[in-house]
């Protein structure tokens, strides 16, 4: 019930093609989804984040998608750029926890 | 600002050493977490802090010790590791603990025990 699943676990994607990364969860208590992005070496850093009364909200090249009925959502990033290259976390948060997905490991060929 | 730092970047230390490990925000949060993130795998939570209290001890070992000084600091006091603790341990912090706070992590300290 705690869980997040995240796929996949790598992804390839060429310069300038759209990178889409899906998580599920199952317990409905969940109220905030954020997506961390870290690089090697880094601490995971914030890159967008949707509450579940919301479907979808896109900054810049990110876009999350949020299916509340499906309990499902996803990550789009639109013209993936080599320096999108990171592991990429999706995270669920319940009153203090936070929930990470097991990771993707995005690499864009130039 | 939404920076948290967070020393030493690296520690090397034996099974028999005690040391502490440091984080610190000046954004005002009031919430303050440390995480352990083993290498391709996604950050574990270990303790929560709110208000300089520990809200949140996710059943880890007694050989890791928290400590809230204050509401900017954190440490994390270290003794008698094993070699399977060997990670990144992650600081992060979050306006108060509850609905969407944002948490924003540090840098890590990338720990090694021999």
């Amino acid at each position: 019930q705690q869980q997040v699943k995240q796929s996949p676990q790598s992804l390839i994607v060429q310069k300038g093609g759209i990178s889409i990364i899906n998580c599920a969860y199952e317990n409905t208590a969940f109220d905030y989804f954020p997506w961390y992005q870290q690089f090697p070496g880094k601490g995971p850093a914030l890159l967008i984040a949707i509450r579940p009364d919301v479907s979808e909200k896109k900054e810049g090249r990110f876009t999350i998608s949020f299916n509340k009925s499906a309990k499902q959502f996803s990550l789009h990033i639109m013209d993936s750029q080599p320096g999108d290259s990171a592991t990429y976390f999706c995270a669920a948060k319940r009153t203090q926890k936070l929930v990470f997905g097991q990771g993707t490991r995005l690499t864009i060929n130039p | 600002d939404t920076e948290v730092t967070q020393t030493p970047k690296h520690l090397v230390m034996g099974m028999t050493n005690k040391k502490s490990l440091k984080c610190e925000q000046h954004m005002g949060h009031r919430a303050m977490y440390w995480y352990k993130q083993k290498a391709k795998k996604p950050p574990e939570l270990m303790f929560v802090y709110s208000y300089e209290k520990l809200s949140i001890n996710e059943s880890v070992p007694s050989r890791f010790s928290p400590e809230c000084p204050n509401s900017s600091l954190l440490n994390l006091h270290l003794h008698a590791l094993q070699p399977e603790d060997s990670a990144l341990y992650l600081c992060a912090s979050s306006q108060v603990a509850g609905f969407t706070d944002t948490q924003y992590f540090g840098p890590g300290t990338r720990l090694t025990v021999l």
